[in-house]
């Protein structure tokens, strides 16, 4: 079937960088986004890769790679405020009813 | 300042109830859907609204129905709750066909007992 694949737990120490990663198992899907989502809180888009290659937004930057169906978020200079959950998200088709997300990865920063 | 808001954040039912959960976006958005959260499944899409009184089912829309009679309005219904829809239940708007962001409302805990 259709899935993605995240770790569900990673730990990093404040300062560091840190790399979430998400595989997929899909062919012909528009593009890949990442949501953080701190506890009791929503959901919030951080990044969308339609092309390969690498997007970069301040300290977060987000990379796909369709010919290795693979993914990932990267975290640098890490701060306590970004422990948080962290979902990929994939496109599958010309709906939004096509979108499907991982299960998430549990980041936690130690300080 | 873009916002969804739900009717809810904690709700408690019991077996058989009629449950409505509302959600309403001030975006002007076409698009709106529902989704629930559950520990290790993350989120599932239930429906999807791409107008007002559109709708298309997501991957889970056993039990559930919808209604869009407006177009900042999207509900969620659960004609006759049961113990297995105990969930989080996450409205969101935006998010075109090309994997736009959403934008996602605080949520609704939902208890079924």
């Amino acid at each position: 079937g259709q899935s993605l694949e995240q770790p569900s737990e990673v730990t990093a120490v404040e300062g560091a960088i840190v790399q979430i990663n998400c595989t997929y198992q899909t062919s012909g899907f528009y593009g890949l986004s990442w949501y953080q989502q701190h506890d009791g809180g929503a959901p919030t888009f951080l990044s969308y890769n339609a092309l390969d290659g690498l997007e970069e937004t301040g300290r977060f930057s987000s990379f796909l790679s369709r010919s290795d169906s693979y993914g990932y978020l990267l975290l640098q200079e890490l701060q306590m405020k970004d422990s948080a959950s962290y979902f990929c998200a994939l496109n599958r088709g010309s709906s939004a009813s096509k979108i499907i997300f991982g299960s998430g990865t549990r980041l936690s920063i130690r300080p | 300042d873009v916002k969804v808001t739900q009717s809810s954040r904690y709700l408690v039912k019991r077996t058989g109830e009629k449950v409505f959960l509302e959600c309403v976006q001030d975006m002007d958005h076409e698009n709106m859907f529902w989704y629930r959260q559950d520990p290790g499944l993350g989120l599932r899409l239930i429906y999807f609204s791409y107008d007002v009184k559109m709708k298309e089912k997501g991957d889970i829309p056993e039990g559930y129905s919808v209604s869009r009679e407006k177009k900042e309005r999207f509900s969620l219904i659960l004609e006759s709750a049961s113990t297995n829809q105990t969930s989080m239940y996450l409205c969101a708007s935006g998010g075109l066909a090309g994997g736009e962001e959403q934008y996602f409302g605080p949520g609704t805990r939902l208890t079924v007992t």
